[in-house]
């Protein structure tokens, strides 16, 4: 049972250019979040999905597009990358049955150069 | 926006002693609470969750809550290096699914 798996786990790409994060849970979590993680600013939400073709804003959307038609999995566009955009990203699932726990994948360190 | 506030540490401590982590949050109407560890290069493991007033115990691990003050703490009884890690604390306002996230602490624990 793999549970969340991300790819690819590295990345590096050029400032402009377009570059797709994929997220995968075998759980069946109805929820599922992409968040990154820089230094001074710990883990802050991009976007967040409730279910197949719900997907909703997080707290630091702009620049990035998230498409969710399948229920396992959540790819992250980054549709032309910054250098800002350099971060950690983790993906992240769960089921909202009376607890809001989260469990996260591995996460994917991009680089944009 | 929903703020948590973590003791900013680091936190060093030796083995075998209480760590002790604190985290405090503004929205009062938060329901659930969570604790994070995160290894460096790691992804964040959740270790703790508690949802009612009082304590819950897993292990070495005690979480303690009160929420009149709006006060959420990890204790670590007989620190491991182990244990040495970020901890961050997570907070959910009950109305969505989504979490809040402090900053972290972070622990050393030294042999």
């Amino acid at each position: 049972d793999a549970g969340i798996t991300q790819s690819p786990r590295y990345k590096i790409t050029e400032t402009g250019r377009q570059v797709t994060l994929m997220c995968h849970q075998t759980w069946s979590h109805s929820y599922m979040f992409w968040y990154r993680q820089d230094l001074g600013h710990g883990l802050r939400l991009i976007y967040y999905s409730a279910a197949a073709d719900i997907t909703d804003k997080g707290e630091v959307p702009d620049g990035y597009v998230v498409s969710r038609s399948k229920t396992e999995n959540f790819p992250l566009t980054l549709e032309s990358a910054t250098r800002s955009q350099t971060s950690v990203y983790f993906c992240a699932s769960g089921v909202r049955t009376g607890t809001s726990e989260q469990y996260f994948g591995p996460g994917t360190r991009l680089t944009v150069t | 926006q929903k703020e948590v506030e973590q003791n900013s540490g680091p936190l060093s401590v030796p083995e075998g002693a209480i760590a002790s982590l604190n985290c405090t949050y503004s929205d009062r109407g938060s329901q659930s609470f969570f604790w994070y560890r995160q290894y460096s290069g790691k992804s964040p493991e959740l270790i703790m969750s508690i949802y009612s007033n009082g304590d819950k115990e897993d292990g070495r691990f005690t979480a303690q809550l009160n929420k009149a003050s709006q006060y959420v703490s990890l204790l670590i009884r007989d620190s491991q290096p182990s244990d040495s890690a970020t901890y961050l604390c997570a907070v959910n306002g009950g109305n969505d699914y989504k979490l809040s996230f402090g900053a972290g602490t972070t622990v050393t624990v030294r042999a």
